[in-house]
């Protein structure tokens, strides 16, 4: 198994550019989430969805967007993007809800510039 | 007040004495606890799992969960300069919610 995958690696990105950022799981999860961790600070959880076609907003969703069209794929776009959208991205999931344990993407690291 | 604190560091040990990372937690509801630990640079990986209270050893990992006090603690034995890493305590948030809470994670350091 791959586990959890992102793409790309790093992304420098311009003012008001968009980009979606891709994450996939080969382990049957149903829930995925996406983080943002910024240098120094906790992950903040931006959007998660518990299964195919549901989706919730987290903490921080202002600015992204996602969708959930199968079980293995959960991308994050993100619109218009500002320098306060600079940080790194962590794609996670768990199996079900009584399973938390949640496995992490290696990280997209993204600048805004 | 937090759901999940950590105290931030740094946190220096010696090598080969016990590393002590410490957490706690506000909501009542919560279960289930994880430790991750963090290299610079890469991603949260899953190290230990604690459900009820009382202590789980894995290998030099010993994850303690004391649900009257709200904390959870996680020692490293045997302490290697490999440890040297932020650890990230979490915490579900109960009745059924899918989420986790995260702490803002503490730096260790293992000295040589």
């Amino acid at each position: 198994n791959a586990g959890v995958t992102q793409t790309p690696k790093f992304r420098i990105l311009k003012i008001g550019q968009s980009m979606t950022l891709q994450c996939a799981q080969d382990m049957n999860h149903n829930y995925m989430y996406w983080y943002r961790q910024d240098p120094g600070m906790g992950l903040k959880l931006i959007y998660y969805s518990v299964g195919a076609g549901i989706t919730d907003k987290g903490e921080v969703p202002n600015g992204y967007n996602v969708s959930r069209s199968t079980t293995e794929d959960f991308p994050l776009r993100l619109e218009l993007a500002a320098p306060s959208q600079t940080s790194v991205y962590f794609c996670a999931s768990s199996l079900d809800r009584n399973h938390y344990e949640q496995y992490f993407g290696p990280g997209t690291r993204l600048t805004v510039t | 007040q937090k759901e999940v604190e950590q105290n931030s560091g740094p946190l220096s040990v010696p090598e080969g004495a016990i590393a002590s990372l410490n957490c706690t937690y506000s909501d009542r509801g919560s279960q289930s606890f994880f430790w991750y630990r963090q290299y610079s640079g890469k991603s949260p990986e899953l190290i230990m799992s604690i459900y009820s209270n009382g202590d789980k050893e894995d290998g030099r990992f010993t994850a303690q969960l004391n649900k009257a006090s709200q904390y959870v603690s996680l020692l490293i034995r045997d302490s290697q300069p490999s440890d040297s890493a932020t650890y990230l305590c979490a915490g579900e948030r109960g009745f059924g919610n899918e989420k986790l809470t995260f702490g803002t994670g503490t730096r260790l350091t293992i000295i040589p």
